[in-house]
């Protein structure tokens, strides 16, 4: 069966340092990967999403960036954190054929702090 | 701009009872899918339910089960029979393209 993981669960960071939040997909091959940041009563923004090794796609202009160095793993990295930068990223997998089913699968979370 | 509306921030019903969370969308598209997922305390978030625009007939699963008007533009989710472990963040989506659009959520907190 496929799995999803992504770490750390939470992160307590000050202003201006680095971040590296990582997901990985088990049990499935050439999965499309999503980043998502959920705010508080404003549902789910997508960041970035992936169809392949390499190739990234931003939904969102911002101090964030994304990359796939291999099929199944998924990195979400800044240079210097920003406060507006607080909040709770998910990692998500789709089968190739997303626009046939639609249906999304989702890590566990990722609460990130900025001080 | 194609947007999700979810106007009930927290619902709270008693366990057993029957509950419906609302979700309205905008959109000029016609085939389209729509889908509502439910996020557990400190849980992963997972779908409940899909409907395809095309389709007349509602979706259900088990005790979920959703009122699609299309020309309305509405698809409300109703849970038969709450269970303790339906509390949860529920959030409404709509897909066309590839791109999933997301409501704000719903709180349910089902009480015993």
């Amino acid at each position: 069966s496929q799995t999803i993981h992504q770490w750390p669960a939470t992160l307590v960071q000050p202003v201006g340092s680095p971040l590296s939040l990582e997901c990985t997909v088990e049990g499935t091959s050439n999965p499309n990967l999503y980043w998502y940041r959920q705010a508080a009563g404003r549902g789910l923004q997508l960041l970035f999403y992936s169809v392949g090794i390499g190739q990234i796609s931003s939904e969102v202009p911002q101090n964030l960036s994304a990359s796939r160095p291999q099929d199944r793993q998924f990195i979400l990295s800044s240079k210097k954190l920003l406060l507006s930068d607080s909040g709770f990223y998910l990692c998500a997998w789709s089968a190739e054929d997303y626009g046939n089913t639609g249906e999304l699968f989702f890590g566990e979370g990722s609460r990130l702090t900025v001080l | 701009a194609q947007t999700v509306t979810q106007s009930q921030p927290e619902m709270s019903v008693q366990e057993a009872e029957t509950v419906t969370l609302s979700c309205t969308y905008d959109t000029s598209e016609s085939n389209y899918y729509l889908f509502w997922y439910k996020q557990p305390p400190s849980r992963q978030m997972i779908l409940v339910i899909r409907q395809e625009a095309y389709k007349q007939q509602n979706a259900t699963e088990n005790r979920f089960s959703v009122n699609f008007q299309k020309a309305a533009k509405s698809f409300s989710l109703k849970i038969s029979d709450s269970q303790l472990g339906d509390t949860a963040m529920y959030f409404c989506a709509f897909m066309n393209y590839y791109q999933l659009i997301w409501g704000a959520g719903t709180k349910l907190i089902i009480k015993p």
